[in-house]
């Protein structure tokens, strides 16, 4: 059965430093990868999607980057935080277009 | 663009209760659809999805949703609530005949569900 990672579940960072969240997926090949990011009362926001190695598609212009080194894994990054990146941050898969998203269990930022 | 909208922010049931939680979308075409459960400091779990065919459709955990195009809605319902269904509840819109792969979802802001013993 497939399975999703993310590491690490909780963070602290002070304003300007570095990010970097890592999500892994187990059990498939050539998933579709999301990065999602979830603020109180705001629902879920679209962040970063791609759907293979180095296929990285931006949803949102933003502080953040992130990119896809392996098939399965991929990485949500900022050289400088800024305090409106502090939320709630989820990564999710599905195989195909259209099929069902499943996701991690989610990385807690807060940035001060 | 799609949009989905979830006019109930938040929600206390009695338990044993009957619950029916709201969603509207937007969208030009019968869209794919969802229902995740989030629990606190969790990831989302899928409750149920809508790709075509029945309109009324069965998840997990006793919850069912009926897809009703001449409303735009996909509301949520169980007849009998848990306090174990304590929750946020989120509605999801995807689009269908993407190319290149690819689902990307639009979510509503949630429901939080409250249950009283």
């Amino acid at each position: 059965s497939q399975t999703i990672h993310q590491w690490p579940a909780t963070l602290v960072q002070p304003v300007g430093s570095p990010l970097s969240l890592e999500c892994t997926v187990e059990g498939t090949s050539n998933p579709n990868l999301y990065w999602y990011r979830q603020a109180a009362g705001r629902g879920l926001q679209l962040l970063f999607y791609s759907v293979g190695i180095g296929q990285i598609s931006s949803e949102v212009p933003q502080n953040l980057s992130a990119s896809r080194p392996q098939d399965r894994q991929f990485i949500l990054s900022s050289k400088k935080l800024l305090l409106s990146d502090s939320g709630f941050y989820l990564c999710a898969w599905n195989k195909g277009s259209g099929e069902t998203q499943y996701f991690g269990p989610g990385t807690r930022l807060l940035v001060l | 663009a799609q949009s989905v909208t979830q006019p109930d922010i938040h929600i206390t049931v009695s338990e044993g209760a009957s619950l029916e939680l709201r969603c509207n979308y937007s969208y030009g075409a019968t869209p794919y659809l969802f229902w995740y459960v989030q629990s606190p400091g969790q990831g989302l779990q899928l409750l149920l999805k809508y790709f075509s065919g029945d309109t009324l459709v069965q998840g997990i955990k006793g919850f069912e949703a009926e897809f009703k195009r001449s409303q735009s809605s996909f509301n949520l319902r169980k007849p009998s609530v848990h306090w174990s269904d304590a929750a946020e509840y989120f509605c999801a819109v995807g689009r269908r005949g993407l190319t290149g792969g690819g689902n990307k979802l639009t979510f509503g802001t949630g429901t939080q569900l409250k249950v009283e013993l």
